[in-house]
């Protein structure tokens, strides 16, 4: 069991809108710290895709935002392409158990 | 390029010790916080342990917390970690990361923005 959570699985038709919640608690993204998100593609090392709930390192397609609220924060892929079939993971830092956390992932199909 | 290539991954016996290692290069290593995370076989991430610039700040996952100990050598630009009594459930592809801005590995974290390829931890 995940200290965040994360749907199992989201899918999509090319050029739609997805998104992917990633909901926390008072201890981790409602305390205020940073959220971060990774794509993984199979059989490959996670790649940074937003840091800090909303920004978007160099390289990364203005396809992908990030947004926080609350206890909650969520991935959102617009414009949806076939290479954009992944798992998804969201990290944030966790006061209580004073360590990093990541969701559990998210498998995005791409239909 | 800026690059990490883990090492020192093996089949090891359930109580054994097993030291792992992470070369770095194309960057200014002892600017950056660095992080291991590890992927147990078909399941989702999990951070394992972070270091600052000099070593003088440590963190730990609760599942490691007295068993690992992460350490740094920026002269030789390399990273370790030191696994103890090895369990089953720390069965996983091990990864070294550099942290993308923070010298820390705390709460400063903003993300990791460089990954190795990997090396893999068999503990049976």
């Amino acid at each position: 069991q995940s200290v965040l959570t994360q749907p199992p699985s989201v899918s999509g038709a090319p050029g739609q809108r997805v998104t992917i919640s990633c909901t926390g608690s008072s201890s981790n993204i409602g305390a205020d710290y940073a959220v971060h998100w990774y794509q993984q593609l199979p059989e490959t090392a996670p790649k940074l895709l937003i840091y800090a709930n909303n920004y978007r390192p160099s390289g990364v397609p203005d396809r992908f935002s990030g947004s926080k609220s609350g206890t909650s924060a969520s991935l959102a892929i617009t414009g949806l392409q076939a290479e954009d079939e992944a798992d998804y993971y969201c990290q944030s830092y966790d006061s209580s158990l004073s360590c990093w956390v990541f969701g559990g992932g998210t498998k995005l199909t791409v239909l | 390029d800026v690059q990490l290539v883990e090492s020192g991954g093996a089949l090891v016996q359930p109580g054994r010790s097993l030291r792992l290692s992470c070369a770095a290069s194309g960057f200014t290593f002892e600017n950056y916080g660095i992080h291991w995370v590890r992927q147990a076989p078909g399941k989702g991430l999990e951070w394992v342990s972070g270091i600052s610039w000099n070593g003088g700040s440590t963190g730990y996952a609760v599942s490691v917390k007295g068993r690992f100990t992460i350490s740094r050598d920026n002269n030789k630009k390399s990273l370790s970690l030191q696994m103890n009594s090895l369990r089953g459930e720390d069965t996983a592809l091990y990864y070294c990361a550099k942290d993308r801005y923070s010298s820390s590995w705390n709460t400063n974290s903003q993300g990791m923005d460089v990954w190795g390829q990997g090396t893999t931890v068999t503990v049976s």
